[in-house]
């Protein structure tokens, strides 16, 4: 079955602390992977994405995420968090051999940032 | 830059009452998506939909939910009797072609189902 899993569901961490934020997936075919990110009532806002190619993928607001394929993960990382950083990060993953595209989302992990 | 909208950003109804919740897609768009997400939960799919007719719908999309293009700008989600449970977010969204992967969200209609 087809699934994103993000073993947490809250993390926090200080201001210019590093981050990473977990993902795994299940998916039978080449995933294709996605980080959004959801800050409070706002919509889903694209961070980043890996298709194909270098499997280090470079976001905007200074994320980065690894996929791995060995391990089903693709993980997102911050060198340095800055406080409006904090939001809701979603991790999902989307398929390919023409299917309709829809996407995976695992549950979130809620990002919050200490002064 | 382009941005998928979304009207109204929060809708009130009373239960059995039918809603409509409006999506402009992004203009070169094709495919177009309806996802929810009930508060606290993960975001879900709902149905894609693409030349004028649904492609792929989810188990939460049964017969009292329907989708319409009523023409070349709008994409539109009916629940026609609405239920508490269908209190959630309600995120339209929109890809360019059938190759092109990356989905762009609208910023949500909030449904409080009272």
């Amino acid at each position: 079955a087809q699934s994103v899993t993000q073993p947490d569901i809250h993390i926090t961490v200080s201001e210019g602390a590093s981050l990473e934020l977990r993902c795994n997936y299940s998916y039978g075919a080449t995933p294709y992977l996605f980080w959004y990110v959801q800050s409070p009532g706002q919509g889903l806002q694209l961070l980043l994405k890996y298709f194909s190619g270098d499997t280090l993928v470079q976001g905007i607001k200074g994320f980065e995420a690894e996929f791995k394929r060995s391990q089903s993960s693709f993980n997102l990382r911050k060198p340095s968090v800055h406080w409006s950083d904090a939001a809701e990060y979603f991790c999902a993953v989307g398929g390919s051999s023409g299917n309709t595209g829809k996407l995976i989302f695992g549950q979130g992990t809620t990002l919050q940032v200490k002064p | 830059e382009p941005e998928v909208t979304q009207t109204p950003s929060h809708q009130v109804t009373q239960m059995g009452q039918e809603v409509i919740l409006r999506c402009v897609p992004i203009s070169n768009h094709l495919y177009f998506y309806w996802y929810r997400q009930i508060l606290g939960q993960k975001v879900e799919f709902l149905v894609s939909f693409y030349n004028n007719e649904i492609s792929e719908k989810s188990e939460i999309f049964d017969d009292q939910f329907s989708v319409e293009r009523p023409d070349g700008s709008n994409f539109t989600l009916k629940i026609r009797s609405t239920k508490l449970e269908d209190s959630a977010m309600y995120f339209c969204a929109s890809k360019e072609g059938a190759l092109v992967h990356t989905q762009y969200f609208g910023p949500g209609t909030r449904l409080t189902v009272l």
